[in-house]
């Protein structure tokens, strides 16, 4: 079955600080892969996808995640960081060839220094 | 309406009692999604509808856990017997697509069963 892992559950970064969540799946083939921001008392808002084609890919917010096969993961990135991004972030991937449902990680809590 | 809608917010229920949670999607989509999603963890995949019909309710863990969609468009998913394992924030989400590639999520309604 697949799964998500994201292996840093809180992480703290400055404001103005460039900003990396690790995200690595297991999944016998390439799947669609997500990640959507969660702030308190919110809805989860999606950031970014990856179906195929240029592993690098741009979202909302000024965020981009890297698809890298190899090591089968899924990084979310920014160059600098502003304290209104300060929410939980989490990473899904849907299997291809259909499915219904999405598989998520169990986050990772961003904190914003000033 | 703007986005997707549930109701109540927050709900309180006493161990046993039956609870009823309701999700009013964006108008016009086809696709209904319930997820749970425990303290600390992401949300987990409860069922799918598309239009009326409930294609997938794999992810219900027990046979307390009941969802419909009777005409298509607002959806109630009932919990009998509550227990406390049962607490948890259940988050809606609707897609104008068949499937969850092009989500929106609904902020959730907190149950706490005490």
């Amino acid at each position: 079955a697949q799964s998500v892992t994201q292996p840093d559950i809180h992480i703290t970064v400055s404001e103005g600080a460039s900003l990396e969540l690790r995200c690595n799946y297991s999944y016998g083939a390439t799947p669609y892969l997500f990640w959507y921001v969660q702030s308190p008392g919110q809805g989860l808002q999606l950031l970014l996808k990856y179906f195929s084609g240029d592993t690098l890919v741009q979202g909302i917010k000024g965020f981009e995640a890297e698809f890298k096969r190899s090591q089968s993961s899924f990084n979310l990135r920014k160059p600098s960081v502003h304290w209104s991004d300060a929410a939980e972030y989490f990473c899904a991937l849907r299997v291809t060839g259909g499915g219904n449902k999405l598989t998520f990680g169990t986050g990772t809590q961003l904190k914003v220094e000033l | 309406g703007a986005g997707v809608s549930q109701s109540p917010r927050y709900k309180v229920a006493k161990r046993g009692q039956d609870v009823a949670l309701r999700c009013d999607p964006i108008s016009g989509h086809v696709s209904l999604f319930w997820y749970q999603q425990a303290l600390g963890q992401g949300p987990e995949f409860l069922t799918y509808f598309q239009n009326e019909a409930q294609l997938d309710k794999s992810g219900l863990p027990s046979d307390r856990f009941f969802a419909e969609r009777p005409e298509g468009s607002v959806s109630t998913l009932k919990i009998q017997r509550t227990q406390q394992e049962d607490s948890a924030v259940y988050l809606c989400a609707s897609s104008l697509v068949p499937g969850p590639l092009e989500a929106f999520f609904g902020q959730g309604t907190r149950l706490t069963v005490v």
